[in-house]
């Protein structure tokens, strides 16, 4: 069974650092790509970017490049989204969600998998 | 404001059916593929139709998809209550990100 488990909620001040992290299981993570989608309160999905763990190819959303970092350790199959210096405005929902088609830039795939999603709360 | 355009609220009785549009461009829904995706209250977004039209293994056929040029639509047919949720649609653009609508909420009255 495909499972993406993803790390507990976490309370942070601005400024501070954070790594989500997001464990799958039930298949090969290196054959597959991993996305993280954002989730501001009351509001839609954002895509932030993705990372195909077999090579740690990564892209990013223009919104999001600079901003965080997305890696994998495919030695136990975890993908890790991380911020250096957090805002109140990067209080949100995280999922990370598995791509299953083509490569992201062949246009043809979809998120089949999705983790429970993670709570970030940046608050002074 | 998403580059993709769902309407941000539907409403039909149960048993009915309810279509949820969704309006692109030529850089995204015109030259990729579609997905839908339902997030029920409280929790995470579960894929519902792939490649315009396809439905998951465990998703009913009362879910359907289809796409015409820049314009997608997920259709539901025999509304329950248990289909109250968030719908999303999504695909890729040509400037390299993923992209998804900006959901609907589906109220079944």
């Amino acid at each position: 069974e495909v499972q993406l488990v993803q790390s507990g909620a976490g309370v942070k001040k601005p400024g501070e650092s954070l790594k989500i992290s997001c464990k799958s299981s039930g298949y090969s993570l290196t054959s597959y790509w991993i996305g993280w989608v954002r989730q501001m309160p009351g509001k839609g999905l954002e895509w932030m970017g993705i990372i195909y763990p077999g090579d740690s190819d990564t892209r990013y959303s223009p919104s999001f490049q600079g901003q965080v970092t997305i890696s994998a350790d495919k030695s136990i199959s975890i993908v890790y989204l991380q911020w250096s210096s957090l805002k109140a405005s990067d209080t949100a929902m995280y999922y990370c969600a598995r791509w299953s088609g083509g490569p992201p830039s062949s246009g043809w795939g979809n998120f089949d998998y999705w983790g429970q999603g993670t709570l970030v709360t940046v608050s002074s | 404001q998403s580059v993709l355009t769902q309407p941000p609220s539907v409403s039909a009785a149960p048993g009915q059916k309810v279509t949820i549009s969704c309006s692109g461009g030529s850089s995204n829904i015109g030259n990729n593929y579609v997905s839908w995706y339902q997030q029920l209250p409280g929790t995470a977004p579960k894929l519902l139709i792939y490649d315009n039209n396809k439905r998951p293994s465990g998703i009913p056929d009362r879910f359907s998809g289809s796409k015409s040029g820049t314009s997608a639509t997920l259709g539901i047919t025999g509304l329950q209550t248990g289909d109250e949720a968030d719908y999303y649609c999504g695909t890729w653009d040509s400037s390299l990100s993923a992209l998804f609508g900006g959901g609907t909420k589906l109220t079944v009255l």
